[in-house]
């Protein structure tokens, strides 16, 4: 099956630096990727929405200058948390799907477990 | 009211038994539906897509109702590695058919 590769797997850094996540489409072309959070115990939360070549469309309450999203080709896109703290410390994770079907699955990074101190 | 909304369980069940899940979703244009499974500290892998006849992979039976707005999961004769946390995913129609999660229901499947 198709595979999205995300990378690192796992970050600490601390407060106030840059981390970026990459997340690659390796056998198929990703028109539309999809960043999720995921805190302890809850449910993947949608962050925002990238179709390549465009801007990221954002969800509500997620601070697009602080989650910085590019999507400059059909197989990569990056999520780039800016200056992080601790409340930033979750699994994020990575989504993509060939966006020209409509019932075509969403295949998953590893994803990026991310501790901010 | 969330728009994919799951009992989060946990479930706790015998080896061996049978366990349902149910999943309602809000959106009546929704579109696409599946069940994804996830394990701890995991990402979420597909387990099966949910058509509107119905379908049936081996002990998992995935059921589509339309009007009542909700899709449900049947695990028969569970075995221990059916532990896992079940997401029920929902497509709606519109702009980039964005996957929509539900919490998710956490089974535990015990000796």
């Amino acid at each position: 099956g198709a595979v999205v590769s995300q990378h690192p797997s796992w970050v600490i850094c601390k407060s106030g630096t840059s981390v970026k996540i990459e997340c690659r489409s390796l056998d198929f072309q990703a028109t539309t990727m999809f960043w999720y959070r995921q805190f302890p115990k809850q449910s993947l939360m949608l962050m925002a929405t990238s179709n390549e070549g465009s801007k990221a469309t954002y969800e509500q309450g997620v601070e697009k200058d602080k989650f910085l999203i590019n999507h400059a080709s059909l197989t990569l896109s990056t999520l780039t948390v800016t200056s992080a703290h601790p409340e930033d410390s979750s699994f994020y994770i990575c989504s993509a799907r060939d966006g020209r079907g409509v019932d075509t699955e969403a295949f998953f990074g590893q994803g990026t477990r991310l501790t901010v101190v | 009211r969330k728009e994919v909304e799951q009992d989060p369980g946990p479930f706790n069940v015998p080896e061996g038994a049978t366990v349902a899940f149910n999943c309602t979703y809000s959106n009546s244009a929704s579109q696409s539906f599946f069940w994804y499974r996830q394990d701890c500290r995991k990402e979420p892998k597909l387990l099966m897509s949910v058509y509107s006849s119905g379908n049936e992979d081996g002990r998992f039976t995935a059921q589509l109702n339309r009007a009542s707005q909700y899709i449900s999961l049947l695990i028969r004769d569970s075995k221990l590695s059916d532990s896992a946390t079940y997401l029920c995913v929902v497509t709606a129609r519109g702009g980039s058919y964005i996957p929509t999660f539900g919490r998710g229901t956490s089974l535990i499947v015990h000796p």
